[in-house]
């Protein structure tokens, strides 16, 4: 059984920049989700998505988008990088309507 | 109401001793309490996770106690190891849609 990988592991942005990060599920999850962490604090949702579909987004400017492909996969978007946009990135997939989350070890994202 | 409160922020505990972090909820609506485990430099990654519907749930020495009607619940870490030194998160969630995560504790167990 495969688990959730990410990639890129680190990069380094400029403020303004769009940076696209990628994510793979575990095998037979239909559910992604996306998580930002900033350092010391806990996860704070972004978005989800089921079957190709964002089915949930939290506090995030439309500036953070998403796709999640049919073996799905799914990627995260963010545009016009801000310096608080330094953070963690977390992918985490699931079984539909479960709350048993599988993550991936993030991207670490640092924008100067 | 979406938050989860959690404490101590950081917990420092001799080896055989008992580690207890605490968690409290508003939003009725959740139906799903895990907790998580991260290392440094890793993903969080699931410890153990209770549904209001019991009081109490073990695994191991990890033990969840849930108070309901005071919409607490909280982690125990017994016969803590130096190797559960770690941060861990309490979270809920609702149908098993957007997980909402408390601040996090780190703990550090004393060899």
């Amino acid at each position: 059984e495969t688990g959730v990988t990410q990639s890129p592991t680190h990069l380094i942005k400029t403020r303004g920049q769009q940076v696209t990060l990628r994510c793979s599920s575990q095998s037979g999850h239909n559910t992604v989700s996306w998580y930002q962490q900033a350092l010391g604090q806990g996860p704070q949702f972004i978005f989800q998505y089921y079957r190709e579909e964002e089915n949930g987004r939290g506090n995030f400017p439309p500036r953070f988008s998403g796709l999640q492909f049919p073996n799905y996969s799914s990627e995260l978007n963010v545009n016009a990088l801000e310096l608080d946009d330094s953070a963690l990135y977390l992918c985490a997939s699931s079984l539909e309507n479960t709350g048993e989350l599988f993550f991936g070890e993030g991207s670490r994202l640092t924008v100067l | 109401q979406q938050q989860v409160k959690q404490s101590p922020q950081s917990l420092i505990v001799q080896k055989g001793g008992i580690s207890i972090i605490n968690c409290a909820y508003e939003n009725t609506a959740f139906d799903y309490f895990p907790w998580y485990q991260q290392f440094p430099g890793k993903g969080p990654a699931l410890l153990i996770a209770i549904r209001p519907d019991v009081s109490e749930k073990k695994e191991g020495r990890f033990t969840i106690s849930f108070n309901k009607s005071a919409k607490q619940f909280s982690l125990h870490i017994m016969d803590s190891q130096p190797g559960d030194s770690a941060t861990y998160f309490c979270a809920a969630n609702t149908g098993g849609f957007k997980t909402i995560f408390g601040a996090g504790t780190r703990l550090f167990v004393k060899a």
